[in-house]
């Protein structure tokens, strides 16, 4: 087991440009989870989905924001364009819907910073 | 969600147990008491979970208040892998359907002494 995939692990880029932050959950596994991190704000919630359709992005910041999910096995989370404010560390997550207390599985994080 | 609340920061010895307290005075009756940590440049990773009765894995053990108002994760014996910080979180299971959604709070940070 591979567990969670995400890629890049860092990623450095200049105010304006478009991100765009990938993810591969755990095989099996059928929702998927954005998280972001920062010292300020620490864990936040940006969107889930459950069988690759959106259950809840209550937590994406604003219309820079976008995430897919195109078929069980990827995601990826776009920001365009980026701002010096959206540098953070990016957490994708997966687990099993259905389950009751299935544990989430984290990735590694991509490390993103806007300059 | 319902709300927990831990201490900022602990300290430990190596080899020594450590208790880590958790307060949810608002817990309800279908929310479940979950436990991650996250060591260093790493994501969260899932530690143990428990309803009412007091649980055991591998990891650490939940000791679970007679009221379900608080908690303690234990780690028997403290290692330097054990330093991350720790959150306890309440997960609602009895909305039913799509709700799995973990809310982070800002945790405890544990410090383990060599």
């Amino acid at each position: 087991d591979a567990g969670v995939i995400q890629s890049p692990r860092h990623e450095v880029t200049e105010m304006g440009q478009e991100v765009t932050l990938r993810c591969k959950p755990i095989s099996g596994h059928n929702s998927l989870f954005w998280y972001r991190q920062t010292m300020m704000r620490g864990l936040e919630l940006l969107i889930y989905f459950n069988n690759n359709v959106p259950i809840d992005d209550s937590g994406m910041p604003e219309d820079r924001f976008s995430a897919k999910m195109p078929n069980a096995s990827f995601s990826t989370l776009k920001i365009q364009p980026s701002e010096p404010r959206d540098s953070a560390v990016y957490f994708c997550a997966s687990s099993t819907a259905g389950v009751r207390n299935s544990p989430l599985h984290f990735g590694n994080g991509t490390r993103l910073t806007v300059t | 969600d319902a709300k927990t609340t831990q201490p900022n920061s602990m300290e430990s010895n190596e080899e020594e147990p450590v208790h880590l307290p958790c307060n949810h005075s608002t817990i309800s009756g279908t929310d479940y008491i979950h436990w991650y940590r996250q060591l260093p440049s790493q994501g969260p990773e899932y530690v143990i979970h428990g309803l009412t009765s007091n649980v055991n894995n591998r990891m650490a053990s939940l000791a679970i208040a007679e009221d379900r108002k608080s908690s303690t994760l234990i780690l028997h014996r403290a290692t330097l892998r054990d330093a991350a910080v720790y959150y306890c979180i309440l997960r609602d299971v009895g909305s039913g359907g799509s709700n799995y959604k973990l809310t982070f709070g800002k945790g405890t940070l544990l410090t383990v002494n060599p």
